[in-house]
């Protein structure tokens, strides 16, 4: 199956930093990435759709100067939560779909990155 | 508009009972139906999936199938494991107003005691 993957697993910044966490499909071109967030216990929100070279979408309510979303090339988009705070603090999760895996919807996910804003 | 809603949990049960977990949608079109899983600490995998009606999804012992009549995938497992406790989660995906759409439902989580 397709593989994607996401970098770092875990990550602890101070307030007011920023933190970047990458998602790369590393055996098929993704030409839509997804990126989620999933508080404890609760199911993904959705916070944004990426396609390749183009501006991301972002849902109602999510604020798209704060998390930076970029989809550069075919096998990389990134996600940067500019100047963290502790409501910040959660599990991100991308999940990528392309022209070989993309036929009946299936989306393959990355591993999830847990940000902890201190 | 399009929706998933699935049990709520949590669910408890024992090595080799039954399990079964419903999920009903509401979605305009044909969309593919998905169950995801997800085990702690980590990003969400697919369990099983089908894409039109009467289609039967399985894997892992586990089976649902697509019952257009009944708007329901449900879930089940004639003899659950261990290490099937995780949070399951009902999805729908098609292609919307707005670009392709992927809808999870609220996800239930199942404990199985040995």
């Amino acid at each position: 199956g397709a593989v994607v993957s996401q970098h770092p697993s875990w990550v602890i910044c101070k307030s007011g930093t920023s933190v970047k966490i990458e998602c790369r499909s590393l055996d098929f071109q993704a030409t839509t990435m997804f990126w989620y967030r999933q508080f404890p216990k609760q199911s993904l929100m959705l916070m944004a759709t990426s396609n390749e070279g183009s501006k991301a979408t972002y849902e109602q309510g999510v604020e798209k100067d704060k998390f930076l979303i970029n989809h550069a090339s075919l096998t990389l988009s990134t996600l940067t939560v500019t100047s963290a705070h502790p409501e910040d603090s959660s599990f991100y999760i991308c999940s990528a779909r392309g022209r070989r895996t993309g036929g009946t919807g299936e989306l393959f996910f990355g591993e999830g990155s847990r940000l902890t804003v201190l | 508009g399009n929706s998933v809603t699935q049990m709520e949990g949590p669910v408890t049960l024992s090595e080799e009972a039954f399990l079964t977990i419903n999920c009903t949608y509401t979605a305009t079109g044909y969309p593919s139906l998905f169950w995801y899983v997800q085990y702690p600490g980590e990003g969400l995998q697919l369990l099983l999936k089908a894409t039109k009606a009467d289609d039967k999804g399985s894997n892992k012992g586990f089976e649902a199938t697509y019952r257009k009549e009944t708007t329901s995938f449900h879930l089940e497992k004639g003899s659950v494991q261990v290490s099937d406790s995780a949070v399951y989660f009902c999805a729908l995906s098609g292609r919307y107003t707005g670009g392709f759409k992927t809808i999870f439902g609220a996800g239930t989580r199942l404990f199985v005691k040995a």
